[in-house]
């Protein structure tokens, strides 16, 4: 059965402490992982798609990589702004021919001043 | 700006009523999905449509109905059959449903019980 689990549940940063989110991942065969920023009360909004192991992309202050196992995200000398919950999701090449998700629970960061 | 609409953002519903959650896109996507998000738990899929007039089941489409009658629009109703239904509800759209395309959410729906 496919799975995705995401640590830690929470993260509380100081501005500019460097850290990295987890997205373990168990699939028949992996055909994306995809990472979304959710702030509060509001939908996700996409921020990388990453499809093969040794993959990796960057935006400002976030880097996510993959590997066959879990991916991270990187976040180097984070801002108040970055404070949200960030969504890992994979999708499994034989999801049946539809564009089926599946989420982890999600890591809540807050970055403090 | 192209995107999707999600009304209302609250919604409360009482013991044996059936309410109805609206999505509407202008993005010109083929595929849309509806989503249930509960605290602690990942989204879950409840319906998806991949073409205008046609729909499936997800995950957890037990108490639920929509229908997909515009290419814009993907309403969900939320029956009287659906025990539980107090939730964070996001719809969704994408371009593609056979491959990895990224989805667009809308900023979802808070439905509470009375």
């Amino acid at each position: 059965e496919d799975q995705v689990t995401q640590s830690p549940e929470a993260l509380r940063l100081q501005e500019g402490e460097s850290s990295s989110l987890n997205c373990s991942y168990t699939v028949s065969g992996l055909r994306g992982l995809f990472w979304y920023r959710q702030d509060p009360g509001k939908g996700p909004e996409f921020l990388f798609t990453l499809y093969s192991a040794g993959e990796e992309k960057e935006k400002e202050r976030l880097k996510a990589t993959l590997t066959k196992k879990e991916s991270f995200l990187h976040i180097t000398a984070p801002k108040p702004e970055d404070s949200a919950t960030y969504l890992c999701a994979v999708q499994d090449e034989f999801s049946g021919g539809y564009n089926k998700l599946i989420f982890g629970a999600g890591t809540r960061l807050a970055v403090h001043p | 700006d192209g995107g999707i609409t999600q009304s209302p953002k609250y919604l409360f519903r009482k013991e044996g009523q059936n309410v109805t959650l609206s999505c509407e896109q202008n993005l010109n996507h083929d595929a849309m999905y509806w989503y249930r998000q509960d605290p602690g738990q990942g989204l879950r899929l409840i319906y998806y449509s991949q073409i205008v007039n046609d729909f499936q089941k997800g995950d957890i489409a037990e108490g639920y109905s929509v229908s997909r009658e515009k290419k814009e629009s993907f309403p969900l109703t939320v029956t009287s059959a659906q025990k539980n239904p107090t939730a964070f509800y996001l719809c969704a759209s994408s371009t593609r449903t056979d491959f990895g395309e990224k989805l667009f959410f809308g900023s979802g729906t808070q439905l509470s019980v009375l």
